[in-house]
């Protein structure tokens, strides 16, 4: 399994600033994605980045408000621009990490540890 | 800091029992499931996987079961411990194409001693 590490793994911000959180993947993956998770809630995809081209953004959530850079194959950011209460959440990141063999020809996906903000 | 779960729906089972977490997915197209744990403060844990050509997979003291049927998805804990209490997600997705996971709305499961 991919091991993956997430900068900060806290912080509390004032509105109107922006976060920037890394994401470092201890080996190459193709497939990384961001996610939300707010308080008491399940996990929401933001969006796809993968190396190479632009990523792709679910419903709901834009490019201007959640920019996000994939230089390389281990490590992404994701920003948290213009930030509200509304923001304050978890955000993590997941690789997907391909296994093929035997019966079952798995695509895990792994997730680090996550980035708890809090905006005032 | 904040629990995740907090809203969640809860289950509340005896140190030894056994323990049974429901899901319900959405997607009948989809092809591939799996069960996380989220503990506090922390990032979701990959537990076990099915494909769906697949009825039941063992691991080692949990199953999991899939019935494509009602799209219905169980993870059975065996002997729960004490160690075992979290929030648990099911997650869907497809083979092909799209490659996120789509998540279920959660259980907490709490063991008591």
């Amino acid at each position: 399994s991919a091991v993956i590490s997430q900068k900060p793994s806290r912080d509390i911000c004032q509105r109107g600033t922006s976060l920037t959180i890394q994401c470092q993947v201890d080996s190459q993956v193709t497939m990384m994605f961001w996610y939300r998770q707010q308080p008491g809630q399940s996990l929401t995809l933001i969006a796809t980045a993968n190396q190479g081209s632009e990523a792709t953004y679910e419903s709901g959530f834009v490019i201007d408000k959640f920019p996000i850079s994939r230089p390389n194959l281990t490590f992404s950011t994701l920003t948290v621009s213009n930030m509200s209460p509304e923001d304050s959440s978890i955000y993590l990141c997941s690789v997907e990490s391909r296994e093929q063999g035997g019966t079952l020809s798995s695509y895990e996906q792994y997730f680090g540890p996550g980035t708890r903000l809090t905006v005032t | 800091g904040e629990s995740v779960g907090l809203h969640l729906p809860t289950l509340s089972v005896q140190e030894g029992d056994n323990s049974i977490i429901n899901c319900a997915y959405s997607n009948s197209a989809s092809d591939y499931f799996i069960w996380y744990k989220q503990e506090s403060g922390k990032g979701p844990q990959f537990i076990i996987d099915i494909r769906s050509n697949m009825d039941k997979r063992q691991g080692q003291r949990v199953t999991v079961l899939l019935n494509k049927t009602v799209k219905h998805l169980s993870l059975q804990i065996a002997a729960t411990q004490p160690g075992d209490s979290a929030v648990y997600f099911c997650a869907e997705n497809m083979d092909t194409g799209r490659r996120a996971l789509t998540f279920g709305s959660g259980t907490r499961l709490q063991v008591q001693p």
